[in-house]
């Protein structure tokens, strides 16, 4: 159980165009889902919180603007990476908490976006 | 703000040698610890958590970690690690009492590497 998804695992896309990717749960309802982006050999950085149904929050230096996110359901949380640029090649890591009120998170595989 | 700190940053072992990664925090109140493995190729996998009770916690495949709050830390163990056991472990603190909805703090990851 407790299993989460991310699509696409990898995406190449042109410096000044848009990636969306999507984070599911996908055998438990998740009432919030977490942004991370890990650089190469570093640690995970939260980058936003996002609760179905409302706004997300955004970390202190992450720019809503360009990271849009969406949590339209309690299985589905998508981040769009606006006008990407090179700079924003990155690992990103989606994780989902459930709707039982336990602290854990369940990650998933990651997304390797590289913007050229 | 929270911070975490793992010191070893690669660790190599042979197989049937004992394991301990260190882990510290820095908060002073009522934290959640957690220690997320990632093997090659796949995602963060919770290994075991700490949320209160008995400060040594057991988790998967034969890994303890020990809590203590006077030192800050929550160093994980295992008696005899395997070759399977090549990965890479993260640290992670949830602070309890600042209303964050279970935002975790990561620290910068141990890469294990066993040889036969």
């Amino acid at each position: 159980g407790a299993v989460v998804s991310q699509h696409p695992s990898w995406v190449i896309c042109k410096s000044g165009t848009s990636v969306k990717i999507e984070c599911r749960s996908l055998d438990f309802q998740a009432t919030t889902m977490f942004w991370y982006r890990q650089f190469p050999k570093q640690s995970l950085m939260l980058m936003a919180t996002s609760n179905e149904g409302s706004k997300a929050t955004y970390e202190q230096g992450v720019e809503k603007d360009k990271f849009l996110i969406n949590h339209a359901s309690l299985t589905l949380s998508t981040l769009t990476v606006t006008s990407a640029h090179p700079e924003d090649s990155s690992f990103y890591i989606c994780s989902a908490r459930g709707t039982s009120g336990r602290v854990e998170q369940y990650f998933g595989p990651g997304t390797r976006l590289t913007v050229t | 703000a929270q911070s975490v700190s793992q010191h070893n940053h690669h660790v190599i072992l042979s197989e049937a040698a004992s394991l301990e990664l260190g882990c510290n925090y820095s908060y002073g109140g009522t934290v959640n610890l957690f220690w997320y493995v990632q093997y090659p190729g796949q995602h963060l996998q919770l290994l075991l958590k700490y949320f209160s009770g008995d400060p040594l916690v057991k988790g998967i495949k034969g890994f303890e970690a020990e809590f203590i709050k006077s030192k800050f830390s929550f160093n994980l163990r295992k008696p005899s690690v395997q070759w399977s056991d090549t990965a890479e472990y993260f640290c992670a603190v949830n602070s309890v009492d600042t209303g964050t909805a279970s935002k975790l703090t990561f620290g910068t990851g141990t890469r294990l590497q066993v040889t036969l």
